[in-house]
Formats: structure tokens, C-alpha cells, sequence
């Protein structure tokens, strides 16, 4: 059964301690990995797509790669703002980004 | 642009009656995607349409769950009779098409939150 699992569950960080989310998968197909921001009381927002292994995408201090097995999402000196649920979603339909498969999230606080 | 919207935000129905979820793509978007969230659960994906038609819908739980989306616009999600477990928060999402993308990616809304009493 295709499954995504997201690690650590929860995450506290002070202002500027950079670090990382995991995203694990085993999924037949995998036709792409996404990564989504998601507010309390709002629906997910898109952040990046991952396609194949050794693929990196970046947007200010966020950093996305993925492997054959997880991706990872680095962020680099949060801050505040930053405060967010983090869902990594893989896709495996007929065609690009149809049907997600969620995982359970990865809820960041960042102290200032 | 407007975004995905969702009616209403909130639902408080008793166990037996009916709700309809309605959901307002982003203009000019054919695919259209139901996901829920129930209490303590990952999202998970109810059905796709693009345009009018159901392309799938493997992800409804039973007979009690009806999705229309009449005239490849809006798209309403109706539970009739509801219970008890189809309380959670019900996302509707939009995107212009299902092709590979550097840019690709879902707009969803902000959701409606169904309880079921």
C-alpha cells in the first residue's frame, strides 16, 4: 500500500536555527513529490514540486530534495513567520500531481 | 486572481441529515479535487473531476457521499444522511491541468469544517 510518513512529528526552533523535515515514501509509480505550507484555518499552500532523484528546488530560506526513498526540507534561519504545518504529498496517478497521497505533516515553531 | 472558495466554512448538522458542500474553482480550471481530513488523519483524496466528469473517484467512502459538478464550474459534495464519522474539515482544490510542470501545483481552499452531531 502506498504510504508517506513525515518525521519529527513536531518541531520547535529558536529564530536562525536552520534544520530539516524528512519526508518518507514507498509508493509503486511515483509520478512526483510536493511539499506544502499549510495555516490553521486554511487549506494547503503550494510550495514545490520534486520529480526525479538528485532534484533540488529552493524559494528564500526553503530548500526541497528528494531521493529515491524521502525528501527533505531544509530551512535555513527561520523565522517567525515560517510557523507552519509542513505536508509532503507524493502523486501516483495517470498523470502529474492527480490523487495525492498526504502524509501527516510536520508542525514547525519557530521562537523569536 | 480569485482563489479556490469554499461554502460554507463551517457546518454543525445532526447525525441523519443532509449537508452540500459547495466549491468555486479558480476560473478556467478543468480539474476540480475533493480531499478530506478526519479528526487525527492525513488528508485524503475523495475524488478528481475534469471538467464535468468524473475522471475519479476511488477515493469516496460510500454510497452516502454524491459529488456534481454540473457545467465543468462549480462542484457541490452532498451527504446524505450524515454520520457521526464524516465529521472533519472537507478541501475542495483546483488546477488548470495535470501536466508536468516546474510550476505545478494545486490551489486549495480553505476547506469546510463538518460536524456531525
Amino acid at each position: 500500500e502506498d504510504q508517506v510518513t513525515q518525521s519529527p512529528e513536531a518541531l520547535r526552533l529558536q529564530e536562525g536555527e536552520s534544520s530539516s523535515l524528512n519526508c518518507s515514501y514507498t509508493v509503486s509509480g511515483l509520478r512526483g513529490l510536493f511539499w506544502y505550507r499549510q495555516d490553521p484555518g486554511k487549506g494547503p499552500e503550494f510550495l514545490f514540486t520534486l520529480y526525479s532523484a538528485g532534484e533540488e528546488k529552493e524559494k528564500e530560506r526553503l530548500k526541497a530534495t528528494l531521493t529515491k526513498k524521502e525528501s527533505f526540507l531544509h530551512i535555513t534561519a527561520p523565522k517567525p513567520e515560517d510557523s507552519a504545518t509542513y505536508l509532503c504529498a507524493v502523486s501516483r496517478g495517470r498523470y502529474y500531481g492527480q490523487n495525492f497521497v498526504f502524509g501527516p505533516g510536520t508542525r514547525l515553531s519557530v521562537l523569536p | 486572481e480569485a482563489g479556490v472558495t469554499q461554502f460554507p466554512s463551517h457546518s454543525v448538522i445532526e447525525k441523519g441529515q443532509t449537508v452540500t458542500l459547495r466549491c468555486d474553482p479558480i476560473s478556467g480550471h478543468d480539474n476540480l479535487y475533493w480531499y478530506r481530513r478526519v479528526m487525527g488523519k492525513e488528508i485524503k483524496f475523495l475524488l478528481h473531476f475534469v471538467k464535468e466528469s468524473k475522471q475519479d473517484e476511488s477515493g469516496m467512502p460510500n454510497n452516502r457521499f454524491l459529488a456534481e459538478r454540473t457545467g465543468g464550474t462549480y462542484s457541490t459534495l452532498k451527504v446524505q444522511p450524515a454520520e457521526l464519522e464524516d465529521s472533519g474539515v472537507y478541501f475542495c482544490a483546483s488546477s488548470q491541468d495535470s501536466g508536468r510542470g516546474s510550476n505545478y501545483g494545486y490551489t486549495f481552499g480553505s476547506g469546510t469544517r463538518l460536524t456531525v452531531v
